[in-house]
C-alpha cells in the first residue's frame, strides 16, 4: 500500500462548479501536511498547507481528519485557470523528516 | 532572486553513459534533495542533503550518486545510465530538514535510450 495515496482523476467539470479531492495516508506518525500544485510540464508549487482545524484561502479549502488519515482539498466556484494536477504531500517525523507525495489529480476546468 | 536552478532542462543519453544533473540554490537553504517524476508514480525521493558534507539516500537511490561540497550546489550523477532512468528530475531545496515547504527547480527531462 502507497503511504499517500490520491484517486488519479481526471476530474472534468464545467467552470464555476464546487470540485473536491480526498488523500489518504498510512502513517499516522504524519504530522504536516499540504496540498501542491502542478501545471503541465512545471515544477510543483505550494498551494496551501493543511492544519488540524482546517484552514481557507480565497475558492480553496482544506481539511484534516486525523482520525480517518485523510486530508481534502475543496475548490469552489472553480476557473478554467485552476486546470492543473494537485499533489497531496505528507511529512512525517520519525529519526529523518521524511516527504512524501501523492501520485496527483489532474483536474481539467471546462468552459 | 534565482532561488532553486537546474541544468540541464532536456538530456538525451545512450544507455551506459554517465551524465550529472547540476542543482543550484541561492537561498542559503541546508535542505535540499533530488526527485525523479514517473507517469502514475507521483514524485520519489532519490536522495537528500541535512548539509554540507552530509547526503542520504532517499526511496530510490541505486544507480544514482550525489555529493554536497558547498551549501549552494547538490548534483545528482548518474554512473551508467538505463532506460528505467528516462524520468523527469526535480531538486527541491528548504531551509532546513523539517521545514514544511519545498521550493523546487524547474525540472529537468532526461531521455535514455
Amino acid at each position: 500500500r502507497k503511504e499517500v495515496e490520491q484517486d488519479p482523476g481526471p476530474f472534468n467539470v464545467p467552470e464555476g462548479a464546487t470540485v473536491a479531492f480526498n488523500c489518504t495516508y498510512s502513517n499516522s506518525a504524519s504530522q504536516s501536511f499540504f496540498w501542491y500544485r502542478q501545471d503541465c510540464r512545471k515544477e510543483p508549487k505550494l498551494l496551501m498547507s493543511v492544519y488540524s482545524s482546517g484552514n481557507e484561502d480565497g475558492r480553496f479549502t482544506a481539511q484534516l481528519n486525523r482520525a480517518s488519515q485523510y486530508i481534502s482539498l475543496l475548490i469552489r466556484d472553480s476557473k478554467l485557470s485552476d486546470s492543473a494536477t494537485y499533489l497531496c504531500v505528507v511529512n512525517t517525523y520519525s529519526s529523518a523528516s521524511k516527504i512524501i507525495f501523492g501520485s496527483g489529480t489532474r483536474l481539467s476546468i471546462r468552459p | 532572486n534565482a532561488g532553486v536552478t537546474q541544468t540541464p532542462k532536456f538530456q538525451v543519453l545512450k544507455t551506459g553513459q554517465s551524465m550529472t544533473l547540476q542543482c543550484a540554490q541561492d537561498m542559503n537553504h541546508e535542505y535540499m534533495s533530488w526527485y525523479r517524476q514517473d507517469p502514475g508514480m507521483g514524485l520519489r525521493l532519490i536522495h537528500y542533503s541535512v548539509g554540507a558534507g552530509i547526503t542520504d539516500q532517499g526511496e530510490v537511490p541505486n544507480g544514482y550518486n550525489v555529493s554536497r561540497s558547498t551549501t549552494e550546489d547538490f548534483p545528482l550523477r548518474l554512473l551508467s545510465a538505463a532506460p528505467s532512468q528516462t524520468s523527469v528530475y526535480f531538486c527541491a531545496s528548504s531551509p532546513r530538514q523539517g521545514a514544511n515547504v519545498l521550493t523546487f527547480g524547474a525540472g529537468s527531462r532526461l531521455t535514455v535510450l
